[in-house]
């Protein structure tokens, strides 16, 4: 099994701030990283994946990098509406599994 | 628009069986692979099953292999979960989810909350 690894565990933030949240796999899994926002008392929704797509409706602030084994979600100026647990999840062994991080929570200051 | 409606939890008693369903409208349901993903309340989210188109193809997470059957009706639109022999752990939010781009869990239902307790 892949095992995903999320850092850090909460991010605490100013408005206008950077935002960096790192995942990490197991093993590699080469470009097949999708990235989840929830915001608090709502169902997760996809914000980016194949590493860098954004979803619809995904805003420009947000964006995806990495490969292999290290992967990053970046929110260029963060906005108060981006306070959520956001989860990363492989799709490369797949299937027959698919694999969550355990989130990073990121909180306005 | 895509519209997933998740129904059918409740509370049940350890070993008791429930069914989910998830009512799937705006696209063609026949023509998307759908998924079932749990997130116990307050902690992450686990995948537990997968079932493709035609309905001829289906993944199970370990933790519920023999225990859940996953199927669906594309001439209702619907999916469904059935979970026997359920234990305290299968509490949670359950959400269905379709793919779109390769990407299974593209579309997310709001959930329906499964409550295994005595």
């Amino acid at each position: 099994e892949i095992v995903m690894t999320q850092s850090p565990a909460t991010l605490s933030l100013s408005p206008g701030e950077r935002a960096t949240l790192s995942c990490r796999a197991s093993q590699s899994v080469s470009a097949s990283l999708a990235w989840y926002q929830q915001k608090p008392g709502q169902a997760p929704r996809l914000l980016i994946y194949h590493t860098s797509n954004r979803a619809t409706d995904t805003p420009a602030r947000f964006s995806g990098s990495g490969s292999g084994t290290e992967f990053t979600l970046t929110i260029s100026s963060l906005q108060s509406e981006d306070i959520a647990v956001y989860y990363c999840q492989q799709y490369d062994n797949w299937p027959p599994a698919l694999t969550f991080g355990g989130g990073t929570k990121v909180e306005i200051k | 628009e895509v519209q997933l409606v998740e129904s059918g939890g409740g509370l049940v008693q350890p070993g008791g069986s429930l069914r989910l369903s998830c009512a799937a409208s705006g696209f063609n349901f026949r023509s998307y692979e759908m998924s079932w993903v749990r997130q116990v309340p307050g902690k992450g989210l686990e995948w537990v099953s997968y079932i493709g188109g035609s309905g001829t193809s289906m993944y199970y997470a370990d933790s519920v292999r023999g225990r859940f059957t996953i199927s669906r009706d594309n001439a209702k639109d619907s999916l469904y979960l059935q979970m026997n022999s359920l234990r305290a752990e299968d509490t949670g939010v359950y959400y269905c989810a379709r793919e779109r781009e390769r990407v299974l869990l593209y579309y997310w239902g709001r959930g329906t909350l499964v409550t295994v307790s005595s």
